[in-house]
């Protein structure tokens, strides 16, 4: 069964380096999302995209958050000056579709983010 | 805005007692409706999900949730559970924009 696949599995970083999360959506999918959850707490939406554009976005994904689909593959979050505050784990997910009975997401394995 | 509550907070139960887990959402129009898993050091998994039609859905290792539309709902059941249930449970609205999930309900099963 295809999936979504994420690296790295952890990333660990010093605050206000930049950290580029990479995924791999399912091949055919043409909706793409990152979520968050900080360790205890809830998944948080954070951005989609589509068409090689955001479509919608949290008050979470301020600027120094940036989403791009470099190729064919590849979906990638970039975290330009990381701050303790954003250690969690980072989730990728993909859809088909925009909705209906394809409307499941499937989620990456998700990249722990460890901001020292 | 659309917000999703779950009911508890950490659920423990012995095996073979069988599980409810509560889900409410807020949000006057057509939703989907998911159950997601979250085993220890995993990633989310999909456990069932509801579109339309029969509102009593089985998913996967026996799981079922009913979506009740008069009372926002759609609560998580297993008749018995088994030790390897130990996990988060999240429940999520989708009103086909993005996913909203709760909070989560961790669920510890005593061997």
């Amino acid at each position: 069964e295809p999936e979504v696949t994420q690296t790295p599995s952890h990333q660990v970083t010093q605050m206000g380096q930049e950290v580029i999360l990479r995924c791999v959506p399912i091949s055919n999918h043409l909706y793409f999302y990152w979520y968050r959850q900080i360790l205890g707490q809830k998944v948080e939406f954070l951005v989609s995209f589509y068409n090689n554009e955001i479509s919608e976005k949290s008050e979470i994904f301020d600027d120094q958050f940036s989403v791009e689909r470099p190729d064919g593959s590849n979906f990638t979050l970039k975290i330009r000056s990381t701050k303790l505050e954003d250690s969690a784990m980072y989730f990728c997910a993909s859809r088909l579709t925009s909705g209906g009975a394809t409307d499941t997401q499937y989620f990456g394995p998700g990249t722990r983010l460890t901001v020292l | 805005a659309q917000s999703v509550s779950q009911h508890n907070h950490h659920v423990i139960l012995s095996e073979a007692a069988s599980l409810e887990l509560g889900c409410n959402y807020s949000y006057g129009g057509t939703v989907n409706l998911f159950w997601y898993v979250q085993y220890p050091g995993q990633h989310l998994q999909l456990l069932l999900k509801y579109f339309s039609g029969d509102p009593l859905v089985k998913g996967i290792k026996g799981f079922e949730a009913e979506f009740i539309k008069s009372k926002f709902s759609f609560n998580l059941r297993k008749p018995s559970v088994q030790w390897s249930d130990t996990a988060e449970y999240f429940c999520a609205v989708n009103n086909g924009q993005n996913f909203v999930f709760g909070p989560g309900t961790r669920l510890s099963v005593l061997p």
